[in-house]
């Protein structure tokens, strides 16, 4: 069975910091890996995702995440924190099978400050 | 432009009341999924569906149900017997195939009263 462990329920940065939120998997297969972003009363929107091409994935919002596979983790970095990244973060991974299943973490709350 | 509705944005149920929320997609995909997000435990899958006319229950089905009639909706009822409605609902969509990934829509939060 999949599944994903986000390390941390809450991160706080002070803005222009770096932003690190930690992410690893769990899989049997060659996992397909994605982060996507909350805002409060929204749905979920796709940061970036890992499909098995190159390791180091860029995203919008100048989000990336690298693949790590003999450390299975797919952490999320941002070299400077803006107040508009306040926000949950969603680690995911889906699962093998003939279908497109996600499995997500718990969630990481990132709370910047002035 | 493409993307998933979903309706009410915020819905009201009374004891014993089944509700349905309403969740339409104009983007093709085939494939369909119902999620209950509750506050640290991130997202519960309720139900799925790969193609009109088919679905599967998912990690947490009970007093829950959906159909698929059509390719573009897919309605989830909260009925009488789910125990403990008040959550925030996601649909999403996907294609069919290796890691397209999900689109959500913009939720419907339910509440007890």
């Amino acid at each position: 069975a999949q599944s994903v462990t986000q390390l941390g329920s809450h991160v706080s940065v002070s803005e222009g910091a770096l932003v690190l939120l930690r992410c690893n998997y769990s899989s049997s297969v060659p996992p397909y890996l994605f982060w996507y972003v909350q805002y409060p009363n929204q749905g979920l929107q796709l940061l970036l995702k890992y499909t098995s091409a190159a390791t180091l994935v860029k995203g919008i919002n100048g989000f990336e995440a690298e693949f790590k596979k003999s450390e299975t983790s797919f952490h999320l970095t941002k070299p400077s924190a803006h107040m508009s990244d306040a926000a949950e973060y969603f680690c995911a991974v889906s699962s093998s099978g003939g279908y497109n299943k996600l499995i997500f973490g718990a969630g990481t709350r990132l709370a910047v400050h002035p | 432009d493409g993307g998933i509705t979903q309706s009410p944005k915020y819905l009201f149920r009374k004891e014993g009341q089944n509700v349905t929320l309403s969740c339409e997609q104009n983007l093709n995909h085939d494939a369909m999924y119902w999620y209950r997000q509750d506050p640290g435990q991130g997202l519960r899958l309720i139900y799925y569906s790969q193609i009109v006319n088919d679905f599967q229950k998912g990690d947490i089905a009970e007093g829950y149900s959906v159909s698929r009639e059509k390719k573009e909706s897919f309605p989830l009822t909260v009925t009488s017997a789910q125990k403990n409605p008040t959550a925030f609902y996601l649909c999403a969509s996907s294609e069919t195939g290796t890691s397209p990934g999900y689109t959500f829509g913009s939720g419907t939060r339910l509440t007890v009263v």
